[in-house]
């Protein structure tokens, strides 16, 4: 059971390129999550999931994209990278809310630097 | 900006001593949760008291939440050095799947 996984660890890109995050998870979670963490700012929320197939903005969504074809895969695409996205990103999920489930698990992080 | 704050920002304290950091939030909340951060890794969740508890315990861990004042306050007693990490609250709105993390308090215990 390896939880919350996250590719790849570390990347670095210059301003324009593109990449795919991809967050895997091998509990069976409902709800998956992508946060930014920045130096003294905390996590925020860049887009989650309810499902597979659904996709929602959250506080920060612009320039990135996301998509959930499979319900164990979220991933996280930035279509031309900008030196502000310089950040270290977390994927997270949980169970269905319904059964009062909130505890997220998190990926390691992805530290990815746009020069 | 919707995030939280913590207080204080950073924490330094002697193994054995009890340490003690807060949260404020702004919405109204289904719950609150804290989590931890140690250097370079993903958080780990440790506790959550719901909008209608007040005061909760796991372990050496003791969280209060107040919702007239929109804050919750996190206890760990009998530090260790292995406590050092950064924690960060986080609050669940009524209906909502999103969550709202603070921008975290640094502990260090010193041995």
């Amino acid at each position: 059971n390896a939880g919350v996984t996250q590719t790849p660890k570390f990347r670095v890109l210059k301003t324009g390129q593109s990449m795919t995050l991809l967050c895997a998870q091998d509990m069976n979670h409902e709800y998956m999550y992508w946060y930014r963490q920045d130096p003294g700012m905390g996590l925020r929320l860049i887009h989650y999931s309810v499902g597979e197939g659904t996709t929602a903005k959250g506080e920060v969504p612009d320039g990135y994209n996301v998509s959930r074809l499979k319900k164990q895969n979220f991933l996280l695409g930035l279509e031309s990278a900008a030196p502000s996205q310089t950040s270290v990103y977390f994927c997270a999920s949980r169970l269905y809310g319904g059964q009062g489930n909130y505890e997220q698990y998190f990926g390691p992080g992805t530290r990815l630097t746009v020069t | 900006s919707q995030q939280g704050e913590e207080d204080p920002q950073a924490l330094s304290i002697q193994e054995g001593e009890n340490a003690t950091m807060n949260c404020s939030y702004k919405t109204s909340i289904n719950n609150l949760q804290w989590y931890r951060q140690n250097s370079g890794r993903g958080l780990v969740h440790l506790i959550l008291i719901r909008s209608n508890e007040r005061e909760k315990h796991s372990g050496r861990l003791r969280v209060t939440l107040d919702t007239s004042k929109k804050s919750s306050s996190l206890l760990i007693t009998a530090s260790r050095a292995a406590d050092t990490a950064s924690y960060f609250c986080a609050t669940v709105g009524p209906g909502t799947y999103k969550y709202i993390f603070g921008t975290g308090t640094r502990l260090k215990v010193l041995a």
